[in-house]
């Protein structure tokens, strides 16, 4: 069955704190692994697309990796304005999307 | 607007009603979702439009839920005789589909739908 499990649920750091959000995954041939900003109220906001293991991409402070079961968002130097909830969706051969449950991340000044 | 809209922004219902729920997709992409999400959840697969194909339904709750796609553009989520626990926010994707390759989604804001 194909599963999408983000760690730690929620993640609280000083401003400067770098650190890593984990997505865990099994799916049945992978076409994509997505990271997405949420704001309270809003959508979410796209950040990445990985599509392969070895697969690294980077915006601003963060940057997203992938391997064949994993993926990590690695947060360098965070500033409070990048306190958000951070979702991370797997999409499998045959076209479904999962989204995991999502990582709440605080930043205090 | 560029983006993917929905409306409206907020729904207060009593139980029992129906309501409708409205996304205009980006324009010119073809594949578009209907997600649920209750508070402090992740986000939970309702419907998938892609072109001309039929629907994927397969995480609609209920026989109370159905929604089309008029035109290949915009589409609407029906929730037939709301029930208190229909209440979440509502929210629609749209994307291009590249063979091959994964489909990044674009949001709408969303529909927080209150049903009392």
């Amino acid at each position: 069955e194909d599963q999408v499990t983000q760690s730690p649920e929620a993640l609280r750091l000083q401003e400067g704190e770098s650190s890593s959000l984990n997505c865990s995954y099994t799916v049945s041939g992978l076409r994509g692994l997505f990271w997405y900003r949420q704001d309270p109220g809003k959508g979410p906001e796209f950040l990445f697309t990985l599509y392969s293991a070895g697969e690294e991409k980077e915006k601003e402070r963060l940057k997203a990796t992938l391997t064949k079961k994993e993926s990590f968002l690695h947060i360098t130097a965070p500033k409070p304005e990048d306190s958000a909830t951070y979702l991370c969706a797997v999409q499998s051969s045959a076209s479904k999307i999962i989204f995991g449950s999502g990582t709440r991340l605080s930043i205090r000044p | 607007g560029a983006g993917v809209s929905q409306s409206p922004s907020n729904k207060v219902t009593e139980k029992g009603k129906d309501v409708e729920l409205r996304c205009d997709p980006i324009s010119g992409h073809t594949a578009l979702y209907w997600y649920r999400q209750s508070l402090g959840q992740g986000l939970e697969f309702l419907i998938y439009f892609q072109g001309n194909s039929a629907p994927d339904k397969s995480g609609l709750p209920s026989d109370r839920f159905s929604a089309e796609r008029t035109g290949g553009s915009v589409s609407t989520l029906t929730i037939q005789r709301t029930q208190q626990e229909d209440s979440a926010v509502y929210l629609c994707a749209s994307s291009l589909v590249a063979a091959g390759g994964g489909e990044t989604q674009y949001f709408g804001p969303g529909t927080r739908l209150l049903v009392l």
